[in-house]
Order: structure tokens, then sequence, then C-alpha cells
């Protein structure tokens, strides 16, 4: 089974510059998570998605970041315009909501290097 | 705030020896525990779960024990191999469906 697919799975680019990372969701799955990691905060939830529908964006960092679901399968993050602070690995995540106890599978991030 | 924590963030084994990993949390509304597994270069993976109302679950090589008494789990891993290095972490449930992870530990297998 496929799981979670992330693109590209290295970036990187010049600050200022717009960012655009990419996520599958497992095929059913209806749930979708983003998240950073990095040594000093470790694996932080930046926002997600119940049915293409936002739920919680308490964690993106400021206005510079948005996500969205343009359909069930697939999100994007974008980071515009990127800072050195946003270098990173970017999770994306999936699971299948409305029924109890189902975990988030991972896909394997984007390393994110802002110059 | 809330916070989850782990009591070594480095633990060494022999291979072939048990791994207890532990994890305290302070969210006593946390209702469902998963613990994941991350391999350099990797995302975090799945390894085990276990719900509020139960104390403990194995699988294969893993045993998870809950003790909501005093908010604090542990991952136990049986003969613990080359393949088993890697960071560890837990991951309480907050009612609501978010998952609270903590800074990890990282199981260093020695042959």
């Amino acid at each position: 089974d496929a799981g979670v697919i992330q693109s590209p799975r290295h970036e990187v680019t010049e600050m200022g510059q717009e960012v655009t990372l990419r996520c599958k969701l497992i095929s059913g799955h209806n749930s979708l998570f983003w998240y950073r990691q990095t040594m000093m905060r470790g694996l932080e939830l930046l926002i997600y998605f119940n049915n293409n529908v936002p739920i919680d964006d308490s964690g993106m960092p400021e206005d510079r970041f948005s996500a969205k679901m343009p359909n069930a399968s697939f999100s994007t993050l974008k980071i515009q315009p990127s800072e050195p602070r946003d270098s990173a690995v970017y999770f994306c995540a999936s699971s299948l909501a409305g029924r109890d106890n189902q975990p988030q599978h991972f896909g394997d991030g984007t390393r994110l290097s802002i110059l | 705030g809330e916070s989850v924590g782990l009591h070594l963030p480095t633990l060494s084994v022999q291979e072939g020896d048990n791994s207890i990993i532990n994890c305290a949390y302070s969210n006593s509304a946390s209702d469902y525990f998963i613990w994941y597994k991350q391999e350099s270069g990797k995302g975090p993976q799945f390894i085990i779960d276990i719900r509020s109302n139960m104390d403990k679950r194995q699988g294969q090589r893993v045993t998870v024990l809950l003790n909501k008494t005093v908010k604090h789990l542990s991952l136990q891993i049986a003969a613990t191999q080359p393949g088993d290095s890697a960071v560890y972490f837990c991951a309480p449930r907050r009612p609501g469906g978010k998952l609270i992870f903590g800074q990890g530990t990282e199981l260093s297998v020695k042959p």
C-alpha cells in the first residue's frame, strides 16, 4: 500500500522566495496534518484538516504560512516569503477520522533550507 | 502548559537485551497514546498504540504499558536488534484529536 507521499524531499532556496510543499494522503484517509520538526522545538503541529476543512491552524507560525486541500487526497503548504528561520523538516500525516483511535501515518518529510 | 517528557534522552543497550523507554505526560484527559519510531531521514513510523481504558498492549516484540494514575507509559522492546536503533516518541492524544509529541528518546543498539 502506498503511504503518505511528500514532495519535494529536499528544497534549498533563497530567502524571500515562495516555497510550496506537497502531500498526498493515504487513499481513504480524511484527516491531514502538517508538522514541522527542528532540533530546538521538536515536532510541532502546524495545522490539521478533517474532510478538507481546516480544524485547527493555531500552530501556523504567521501569515507567511498557508495550507490548502484542493481535493480530498492532496494538500499544499506554502511559505511566502520564506525566511532562514523557516528551515526545518516538514512532515505531513494522514489518518482516518470518524473512527476511534486511528493513528496518524507520516510521510518521509521535506527537508527545507532557506539561505 | 501541556508537556510530554521522556526520562532519558538517550538509551544504549546491547543487542539481544530488552529495552524500556519511558514517557511521562501531563494531561490527564489524554485518551489515546501512540508510540512512534523515527529513523534518520524518515518520518515517524507507527509502532503501537493503546487506549486509555487499557493498561497493557502487546505487539510483535513490543509491549506498551500505561499507568494513568501516575500518567506514565512505557515501551518495551524485546530482544533489541540493531534495526531498532532510532528515536522513539510517545504521543498522547488530547480529546479533539491533537497529538502531543515529546522530545524523543534516542535508542542506540550496540552489536
